[in-house]
């Protein structure tokens, strides 16, 4: 299985500031159609996931542009460049190249 | 609009059996691979099964295989989780998810079913 190990795994930010989190993948995870299902998701307290961003660095719909993903191979980035309010919550890495599908263990996103 | 409304989940024995079900609307149901994925109180998220469009074929966590069946009704727009000899950390919400492989991934949620399982 592939395992996701994210970092950090709390990040108090202040508003109007940059967060970055990482996310490292235990094997590449470009398939073989060339394509890496690299997606991160969004979940705030108390409502179920929402997909942020596909295919490493790809702002699903309706995503502010402050959101941006990047990385390739086993390594990736989510970075947010001006936190909001709305922004709080824990965030995902998963992968879809290979079943089963796999998540990291979700980084929290906290105001300072 | 897509939507995906899960329903089904209760309290139960462990020992015991429940069906999820996932209503879909607002796309071709049957154009889409689907799965559920759950998540334990206070825990992150676990993948639990996958079904392609057309219901051939069908992949598990190791953890519940030969104990959960996932299913789809393309004609009633519906997935289903069947669950048996449900354990105390089956306990979680469950979600249903579309995939859009080869595009968006894992892309639309539904709001969840908590299945708790205790005596």
């Amino acid at each position: 299985d592939i395992v996701m190990t994210q970092t950090p795994l709390s990040s108090p930010v202040t508003l109007g500031q940059p967060a970055s989190i990482s996310c490292r993948s235990s094997q590449s995870l470009v398939f073989s159609d060339g394509n890496t299902y690299l997606s991160w998701l969004q979940q705030r307290p108390g409502q179920p996931p929402r997909l942020l961003i596909y295919k490493i660095s790809n702002r699903f719909s309706g995503v502010p542009d402050r959101f941006s993903g990047s990385g390739a191979g086993t390594d990736f980035t989510l970075k947010i460049s001006r936190v909001e309010p709305e922004d709080v919550g824990v965030y995902y890495c998963t992968q879809a190249t290979q079943v089963p599908y796999t998540f990291g263990q979700g980084t929290t996103l906290e105001i300072k | 609009e897509v939507q995906l409304v899960e329903s089904g989940g209760g309290l139960v024995q462990p020992g015991g059996s429940l069906r999820l079900s996932c209503a879909a609307s607002g796309f071709t149901f049957s154009s889409y691979w689907m799965n559920w994925v759950r998540q334990a109180p206070g825990k992150g998220l676990e993948w639990v099964s996958t079904i392609t469009s057309g219901g051939s074929e069908r992949y598990y966590l190791d953890s519940v295989k030969g104990r959960f069946t996932i299913s789809r009704d393309n004609a009633e727009n519906s997935l289903y989780l069947h669950m048996n000899s449900l354990r105390a950390e089956d306990t979680a919400v469950y979600y249903c998810s579309r995939l859009q492989l080869g595009v968006t991934g894992q892309d639309y949620w539904g709001q969840g079913t908590l299945v708790t399982v205790s005596s």
